[in-house]
């Protein structure tokens, strides 16, 4: 167990829809990072916070949005939901950051 | 944009045999990481290299950074069935945020 959770596990929903991940990071972790894992592929990095200030982004969709709040727990939106935005959806937490990444479960998106 | 490779994509090595991971960055990194994601498992990380030419060792798992800062290697030593999963390499480049690499997935046949 990490220290990270992340809710729902599982989300399906119907293409067009808008779903919110929610993550909360390590208890004293700064910086949330939002990744994507497509079905057997490497992780795609969407954004990072670091205590509410987006730090950095890569090449997160006009669709998606993120944020992180000042209890520092983060979700991500994912609106106008297309059959290619099924994936996992991996939270990770860091103290400051540079140092290691401390993944959540997970989120299962499957988009009907 | 900065991307990192990963060879080979796909290793399946006998109980016993040794097994090398290598990952290419196209930029110079600040550090390297790496992770092991178990297969249904979230990534865990295992080490942070910082260095030029930095080696560390973890029981049988060798981790090399190269000098120029721009490749790293993962080498074990005689693989379990317990190393089953898939490899990332992580690099960071001097901005914030961490670029995995497309990973190595490794089997190990009993």
């Amino acid at each position: 167990d990490s220290g990270v959770t992340q809710t729902p596990k599982h989300l399906i929903t119907a293409t067009g829809q808008r779903v919110t991940l929610r993550c909360s990071p390590r208890s004293g972790d700064l910086s949330v990072y939002w990744y994507q894992q497509s079905l057997d592929q490497g992780l795609q990095f969407l954004i990072q916070y670091y205590n509410g200030e987006e730090r950095a982004k890569g090449n997160i969709l006009e669709r998606f949005s993120a944020q992180q709040f000042p209890d520092l727990h983060s979700e991500l939106n994912l609106s106008s939901l297309e059959l290619g935005d099924s994936a996992l959806y991996f939270c990770a937490s860091s103290v400051v950051d540079r140092g290691p990444l401390f993944f959540g479960p997970g989120t299962r998106l499957t988009v009907t | 944009g900065q991307q990192v490779m990963q060879i080979p994509q796909y290793q399946h090595v006998q109980e016993g045999e040794d097994f090398t991971t290598y990952c290419n960055s196209s930029t110079t990194l600040s550090n390297i990481q790496w992770y092991k994601q178990r297969p249904g498992g979230h990534p865990v990380f295992l080490i942070q290299l910082v260095k030029s030419g930095e080696v560390k060792k973890q029981k049988r798992l060798t981790f090399q950074f190269g000098e120029a800062k721009k490749n790293s290697s993962l080498h074990i030593t005689a693989t379990q069935t317990t190393d089953v999963g898939t490899y990332f390499c992580a690099g960071q480049a001097g901005t914030y945020k961490y670029i995995f690499g497309t990973g190595t997935r490794l089997k190990v046949l009993a």
